[in-house]
């Protein structure tokens, strides 16, 4: 069974404007943490921001933020004022502490900013 | 500079063969990991280490052995490679996720054909 799920397998944006990346996951612990990365197109993978299970505060880094709703086990990551350069692949993983803080992956957001 | 690197970055194999993946890391991070990534999939945890002389298995690893000789070098060993086993492989580097954030950090990743 798909522990973490990314159901919009594209998506498409103009330069400039808000895009919202959706992702449900599964867990029954207390303590983990949702991460999200951005895969590049030559395949890096870079790391951009993290929510707590125990911070109610949705975290922001830059221009990436999240709308975390803890109750219904569902995470969004927020780009604002999207920019061609923001092209690529968005996956957003499950950690939890009893796993030692293993990654289990989405299937990823392929996310195209048109200029 | 990178402070993930792995070897090869290509390589082409022929079914029974063995292969050996190679990752070396420079961030000092006790676990490493080991993914596999291919489409409709994400990227799948395939064997990880949480220090020298340490392997665990992840959620696929029939088909695959893993060394961790020291703490910066872990590698994969296909022993007896199959088709089925053609895909990027990405090794990673993390903190214990206590007092840390539990952030991984990916090394360029190698494209594995197996002919």
């Amino acid at each position: 069974a798909q522990r973490v799920t990314q159901v919009q397998p594209t998506g498409s944006s103009q330069w400039g404007e808000e895009v919202t990346l959706d992702c449900s996951y599964e867990t029954s612990e207390y303590f983990y943490r949702i991460f999200w990365y951005r895969q590049l197109f030559s395949g890096e993978m870079v790391f951009l921001i993290y929510q707590p299970s125990f911070d109610t505060q949705n975290q922001r880094s830059g221009r990436y933020s999240v709308v975390f709703q803890k109750s219904f086990k569902s995470i969004s990551l927020v780009i604002s004022a999207s920019q061609p350069e923001d092209s690529g692949t968005y996956f957003c993983a499950l950690s939890e502490l009893i796993m030692g803080y293993k990654l289990t992956f989405g299937t990823g957001t392929s996310l195209l900013v048109d200029p | 500079e990178a402070a993930v690197t792995q070897s090869p970055r290509n390589k082409v194999a022929v079914t029974g063969g063995k292969v050996t993946l190679s990752c070396n890391q420079t961030n000092n991070h006790n676990n490493m990991y080991w993914y596999r990534q291919d489409t409709g999939h994400g990227l799948r945890l395939i064997h990880y280490s949480y220090g020298a002389g340490s392997t665990e298995k992840g959620d696929i690893p029939d088909g695959y052995k893993a060394s961790r000789p020291s703490q910066e070098n872990f590698s994969l060993i296909l022993e007896l490679a199959t088709p089925s086993q053609t895909s990027v492989y990405f090794c990673a580097s993390g903190d214990r996720g206590l007092g840390g954030l539990g952030e991984q950090y990916f090394g360029p990743g190698t494209r594995l054909t197996v002919l």
